[in-house]
């Protein structure tokens, strides 16, 4: 069954508002990273994270990674029209380079 | 620069016929995989290749095949066509360090 489970599945984010999803896994992770995938594009690499309790920024997002290594969250703070599209989590179980990709969380933003 | 480049970017095939995906990658990465990605699923690893001439099983596998038989290529292979492997076909590449670079997909109706 999967293993890396996401929510939600659908944010519904009002211009301007702030909002998280989380990704959870029932493993400990090795790393885990985030990708965006605009309406009708393709998944585009965000960020990793490799270390336990790590947190880091772009612009509006904020990336952690749990002290388990089990869970990570993305923030969005004072969300855009430009931040449509759907976020996955990517969590790596073992050494190698085999990731298990969450659900993914759409994001539909109103003006 | 291309990055990943798949072929075709649309097909409808009718039942039972058979077809080859085609993933080119000109960033010299030793991982190629194969994605199918339905509504509401994320992304499903059908198979993935560690190397020139390695390929195996990812989550989702019957019905496929694949070959790796040149470093830069991984095809994917639909023997005998059915309407349940209509659906969004991504291929990535991976070298370590960063995140995947995804192509920008083939949109396959089976009908």
């Amino acid at each position: 069954g999967q293993q890396v489970m996401q929510i939600p599945q659908y944010q519904h984010v009002q211009e301007g508002e702030d909002f998280t999803t989380y990704c959870n896994s029932s493993t400990t992770l090795s790393n885990i990273q985030w990708y965006k995938q605009r309406p009708g594009g393709h998944p585009v690499f965000l960020i990793q994270l490799v270390k336990s309790g790590e947190v880091k920024k772009q612009k509006r997002l904020t990336f952690q990674f749990g002290e388990a290594k089990k869970n990570s969250s993305l923030h969005i703070t004072a969300t855009q029209t430009t931040d449509v599209g759907t976020y996955f989590c990517a969590g790596r179980l073992g050494s190698w380079g085999k990731f298990q990709f969450g659900a993914g969380t759409q994001v539909v933003v109103t003006p | 620069n291309a990055g990943v480049t798949q072929t075709p970017k649309f097909r409808v095939l009718k039942t039972g016929q058979s077809m080859t995906l085609l993933c080119a990658q000109d960033m010299n990465h030793e991982y190629m995989y194969w994605y199918r990605q339905d509504p509401g699923m994320g992304l499903r690893l059908i198979h993935y290749s560690v190397g020139e001439g390695t390929t195996a099983k990812g989550e989702v596998p019957d019905g496929y095949n694949v070959s790796r038989l040149k470093k830069q290529n991984f095809l994917l292979g639909l023997e005998s066509a059915a309407p349940s492997q209509t659906s969004v076909y991504f291929c990535a590449s991976w070298t370590g360090g960063s995140g995947y670079t995804f192509g920008s997909g083939t949109r396959l109706t089976v009908v």
